[in-house]
């Protein structure tokens, strides 16, 4: 059973450029969450979707970022014309639907983003 | 919103036991949740407590309180492979979902 499972692992932009983060969901997960952790900070949340809904978008940034979660293929974070301050970790998780016993979320590894 | 705390940093000994406190503040709680980071790699899953009271698992155990807003993680017999960020998350019950919102992390490291 995959886990979560996140490409690239390594992207570097230059300012200016577009960087996109792809995430594919654990078996079974209909969840995605995107986190993103600044160099030593902690993991912030940016957006939770689900297939073809965006359910709560209150972490991210107000201009550039965006994410889908098309029906069919992986969930997408995209971040345009980056800036040095967007250098940072991406991770995305998921989830089985609920707040279950046990349900919690699980990472993939990461996608560290350098924009020089 | 949702307001969490927890130590920057500890250091301990090899084969001690160390306990690392975190306390927050939610509107709507549904779940503390404990996560293990080594550096350059993804959390991991350590423990969840809903309800009051200790729960063990092997060498850690995770203690919640919610009429305090407090929980903590004890680390027992450590090992040098230990040393790692140990990352406090909270679940909102408001959203209705899985997403946890994190403190900053403890940042532990064990020593001979």
């Amino acid at each position: 059973n995959a886990g979560v499972m996140q490409n690239p692992r390594h992207l570097v932009r230059r300012r200016g450029q577009e960087a996109r983060l792809r995430c594919s969901p654990m078996k079974g997960h209909s969840h995605v969450y995107w986190y993103r952790q600044l160099p030593e900070e902690g993991l912030k949340f940016m957006v939770y979707l689900q297939k073809e809904n965006i359910i709560d978008e209150s972490g991210m940034p107000k201009e550039r970022f965006s994410a889908e979660f098309p029906k069919e293929g992986p969930s997408i974070l995209r971040i345009q014309q980056v800036v040095r301050g967007d250098s940072a970790a991406y991770f995305c998780a998921s989830s089985p639907p609920g707040q279950g016993t046990g349900n919690t979320i699980y990472f993939g590894e990461g996608s560290w983003l350098t924009v020089v | 919103g949702q307001n969490i705390d927890q130590p920057t940093e500890m250091t301990a000994t090899e084969g001690a036991i160390v306990q690392i406190n975190c306390t927050y503040q939610t509107s709507g709680f549904n779940g503390l949740f404990w996560y293990q980071q080594h550096a350059g790699e993804a959390p991991t899953f350590l423990s969840y407590n809903v309800l009051d009271g200790l729960e063990e698992k092997g060498r850690f155990s995770s203690f919640l309180s919610r009429s305090k807003g407090y929980s903590y993680l004890l680390l027992k017999e450590l090992q040098m492979k230990d040393s790692a960020s140990y990352l406090c998350a909270v679940r909102d019950s408001r959203t209705g979902a899985n997403n946890l919102f994190f403190g900053t992390g403890t940042r532990l490291t064990v020593i001979p």
